[in-house]
């Protein structure tokens, strides 16, 4: 059963540097084709996908946001990590992360539950 | 980016009665490996986005078969055939053909 969990901070301040970790398990960040990927909505508005980052250590990010984002990952720990930077109040949104299976054996993407993160100061 | 466009917006229905959301994509999602990567996904009020039904029409494990998906190309629709009350919240269709993945605005299924 594959099963994922976000963590971080719920209030950060603007122009600071937000820190979220994906902890997952059920499946291995290692093989060909497999992905994980972080999504955000803000309150009451629609989804907006922002990076994605697959088994191989390629990593692709949303053109509009690619300069404030960075998304790694730990295999060993099963986690993924992601980093935006200069945070601002239109930043707040509920974050989640989401498991890609390989296109080969596609079958639909999983979610975490979210973390909601504020911006205020 | 690929653009998703649903409607309606907002669809007041009565139980028992079926419901049909429309989704159009600014291109074609028909990815070169052949498939056509749009999902549907249903996220009640608190709750995460749920994953109803992948590559247009395959229903994931445990959804009820009341909901059902069809279309290919650039449109695509959901169906629900019999309203039930669990069934109210907000429904996206999403893409994953083209990066980045995008959403529809969302359809909000009510109860009248």
């Amino acid at each position: 059963q594959i099963t994922l969990k976000e963590s971080g901070p719920t209030l950060v301040k603007p122009r600071q540097t937000l820190t979220l970790t994906c902890t997952f398990s059920g499946f291995s960040l290692s093989g060909s084709g497999v992905a994980v990927g972080w999504i955000r909505q803000p309150p009451g508005q629609a989804l907006e996908w922002l990076a994605l980052i697959y088994g191989d250590d390629y990593k692709r990010y949303s053109p509009s946001l690619k300069s404030r984002l960075t998304i790694t990952k730990d295999t060993s720990r099963n986690q993924v990590v992601l980093t935006m930077t200069d945070m601002d109040p239109v930043d707040t949104a509920t974050y989640f992360c989401a498991h890609r299976p390989p296109r080969l054996a596609y079958t639909g993407i999983l979610w975490g539950q979210g973390t909601r993160v504020t911006v205020s100061s | 980016d690929i653009v998703m466009t649903q409607t309606p917006l907002s669809s007041p229905v009565t139980l028992g009665q079926p419901a049909s959301i429309s989704c159009r994509s600014s291109q074609s999602l028909v990815h070169s490996d052949g498939n056509t990567y749009l999902s549907w996904l249903q996220q009640r009020p608190g709750q995460p986005p749920r994953l109803l039904i992948y590559k247009i029409s395959n229903r994931f494990s445990g959804v009820p078969d009341r909901f059902s998906g069809s279309g290919a190309g650039t449109d695509f629709t959901l169906k629900i055939s019999r309203v039930e009350a669990e069934d109210v919240g907000v429904y996206y269709c999403m893409q994953i053909t083209h990066f980045p993945y995008t959403f529809g605005q969302g359809t909000k299924l009510e109860i009248k």
